[in-house]
């Protein structure tokens, strides 16, 4: 099955600082997905980006699907940007469906 | 989008007893998939519940560990059976409200076993 990587695992900033976090794929995939997960463990859900850029706020995400990976941009980082980002691919599941695989994610802390 | 909401939203939990999870979605989704994270670690999938159909469970779970129901199309639950510590873990529900559209999760329920 498909194998997501991604890096670093960990990153501590300060807050200001900008950051790129990175995501590998082992085989092509058509709608990677980014979370971040809030210290209280809720999953919220960055982007939908099968490819080309997208921003929202200060952050963005680009994926070169030719190439096989994703990056998500953090600008500007405060506080509460604080977490663990996953990035997540699909692959074919049983029964027809498409279940995501995720990769093990990358702890952000940002100091103030 | 979708609003996911679970119950419990944690619980504490002897050994070798059972815990029912139940998720709820505001809107009528097709499919609805339960994960486990366990601490530290990322999500893994335990199954996908269809409406009107058997859940199907990914290698590693059987459903005689993590039974679950899907009666109608914006609810679910995930049972937890006969419980150990190693089942202690958030439990998380997610849907995709449309075909190849975002995943959406719910809050989670953290269950620790005593």
């Amino acid at each position: 099955g498909i194998q997501v990587e991604q890096s670093p695992p960990d990153l501590i900033l300060q807050e200001g600082a900008n950051s790129t976090l990175r995501c590998n794929f082992s085989d092509s995939v058509n709608n990677l997905q980014w979370f971040h997960q809030n210290p209280w463990g809720q999953l919220i859900n960055l982007f939908y980006i099968p490819s080309g850029t997208k921003q929202n706020g200060r952050l963005s995400a680009t994926t070169v699907a030719t190439e096989r990976y994703s990056l998500l941009y953090i600008s500007s980082s405060q506080t509460t940007d604080s977490g663990v980002y996953f990035c997540a691919g699909p692959v074919a599941g049983k029964g027809g469906s498409e279940k995501l695989v995720f990769g093990k994610g990358t702890k952000l802390t940002v100091n103030p | 989008s979708a609003v996911i909401s679970q119950k419990p939203s944690r619980d504490i939990c002897q050994r070798g007893t059972s815990l029912t999870i139940q998720c709820q979605v505001d809107s009528q989704v097709t499919m609805m998939f339960w994960y486990r994270q366990q601490p530290g670690q990322s999500l893994t999938l335990i199954a996908t519940a269809n409406q009107g159909s058997e859940a199907t469970y990914e290698s590693g779970f059987v459903i005689d560990k993590f039974p679950i129901s899907r009666p109608n199309l914006t609810f679910s639950t995930l049972t937890v059976s006969n419980m150990s510590p190693e089942d202690s873990s958030i439990y998380l529900c997610s849907v995709e409200p449309g075909l190849r559209t975002k995943r959406f999760f719910g809050p989670g329920t953290r269950l620790t076993v005593l």
